[in-house]
């Protein structure tokens, strides 16, 4: 079984920052990797998905990258409302698995 | 619009069963794989199960195996997990979750229900 493994944990951040998150798969993955969005209280929402692919209707500033095993959700100029749960969930190999997930706060 | 509405969750007894449902709208739902996810209270997520658009395929997480049953109705566009046998550690909220494509268990999920909270305990 595939393990996902994100860091940080937990980021307290700025608002109009940069913000960077990574996913390690323990095996190759190659893209199979998507990232969602969790916000208190609310369902999970799709906000990347295979590494680098967009969905319509998430903001811009919110992109993906990587391949392999190693995978990066980056937030460009960090807005309020992003302050959520972040998880990567990997698709390649079975079982499917989801990361532990990273919580943003914003300051 | 696509909606997802769970229903079916509440307070039960270690031993016993509870049976979730998924009503569907606004996709042709026979077209799409369907999951169920649950999160464990202040926990990540954890995938459960998965079914193909036309039922004829499932996969089952190892910790649910034997015990839960995905099934879909295509003619009510309804999704179902029938949980026997529950444990305290099977108490979560349930998502139930639409596949963006035909795959079923492979692909990334696009939609998500507001989830239905099981609590097992005596």
């Amino acid at each position: 079984e595939i393990v996902l493994t994100q860091s940080p944990d937990f980021q307290s951040v700025t608002p109009k920052e940069k913000v960077t998150i990574t996913c390690r798969a323990s095996q190759n993955i190659g893209s199979g990797l998507h990232w969602y969005q969790q916000k208190p209280d609310q369902s999970p929402k799709l906000l990347i998905k295979y590494a680098s692919q967009s969905i319509s209707g998430v903001p811009s500033r919110f992109s993906g990258s990587g391949s392999g095993t190693n995978f990066t959700l980056s937030i460009n100029s960090l807005e309020a409302e992003d302050a959520a749960a972040y998880y990567c969930h990997q698709t390649s190999s079975l079982p499917p698995r989801f990361g532990q997930g990273t919580r943003l706060e914003i300051k | 619009e696509v909606q997802l509405v769970e229903s079916g969750g509440g307070l039960v007894q270690p031993g016993k069963s509870l049976r979730l449902s998924c009503t569907a709208s606004g996709f042709t739902f026979s077209t799409y794989g369907m999951s169920w996810v649950r999160q464990a209270p202040g926990k990540g997520l954890e995938w459960v199960s998965s079914i193909s658009g036309s039922g004829s395929s499932t996969y089952y997480a190892d910790s649910v195996k034997g015990r839960f049953t995905i099934s879909r109705d295509n003619s009510k566009n309804t999704l179902s997990l029938q949980m026997n046998s529950l444990r305290a550690e099977d108490t979560a909220v349930y998502y139930c979750a639409k596949g963006d494509s035909s795959g079923y268990v492979r692909i990334p999920f696009d939609y998500w229900g507001q989830g239905t909270l099981v609590t097992v305990s005596s």
